[in-house]
């Protein structure tokens, strides 16, 4: 099943933070999370793993609360730069097989 | 390193023609996949590869649908005959296994697909 996303869409000023949710209803192994700007491909931002620690990319943190199957993405002191689409994509089970379902996305806009 | 190539990155078509999207992945990568992409289901997988076999064809939308990959270097996803709904951009990624059994997967530009 696909995760989902919340919110589908946020506007910030520069400076300000968010946070992005990605929940699933399966028990999961790792969630990956790519930012996608416009007219552009996706690109990996960080994976975390079962029993991992939280991950960092620049001023960009995520969490991975195994229990609740529930990934956060933090975006702190956001610049211009963040803005795009933000998915959370998740593999389940036992992680063999390499299957990620990426979730609709959350569109960021960070304005001046 | 020049990345996942794709090409073409624009194709116009019309209903009933042959489309043929092409993907070259990372030298070295062993896993590659094709996805689709619209506003309305975001990006979503057709097919995976792994060592040049198929091992997850389950999101093919339907039989008009094929794809290959006839060696490490190459794949093809092919649409006979096309039809308006498959207008959507095509992504093609490539990964290769890190250790824990998880891996990043690196995206191509993508193919920005029009079927009139």
């Amino acid at each position: 099943q696909q995760p989902v996303q919340s919110p589908q869409a946020v506007i910030l000023r520069e400076g300000e933070d968010a946070v992005i949710n990605c929940s699933s209803s399966k028990a999961l192994y790792s969630v990956h999370w790519y930012r996608q700007k416009h007219g552009e491909a996706p690109v990996f931002l960080m994976i975390l793993l079962k029993g991992g620690e939280q991950m960092r990319h620049e001023k960009i943190s995520a969490s991975f609360n195994e229990k609740k199957q529930q990934s956060s993405l933090y975006l702190t002191a956001s610049q211009l730069s963040y803005s795009g689409t933000y998915f959370c994509g998740t593999l389940g089970g036992s992680g063999g097989y390499q299957k990620v379902t990426f979730g609709i996305g959350t569109k960021l806009q960070v304005i001046p | 390193d020049a990345g996942v190539i794709q090409s073409p990155r624009h194709e116009v078509t019309e209903m009933g023609q042959e489309v043929t999207l092409r993907c070259k992945p990372i030298s070295g990568h062993n896993s590659l996949f094709w996805y689709r992409q619209t506003m309305m289901r975001g990006l979503e997988l057709l097919i995976y590869f792994n060592n040049n076999v198929p091992i997850d064809d389950s999101g093919m939308p339907e039989d008009r649908f094929s794809a290959k990959m006839p060696n490490a270097s190459f794949s093809t996803l092919k649409i006979q005959p096309s039809e308006p709904r498959d207008s959507a951009v095509y992504f093609c990624a490539s990964s290769s296994p890190l250790a824990g059994g998880t891996d990043t997967q690196y995206f191509g530009p993508g193919t920005r697909l029009t079927v009139l």
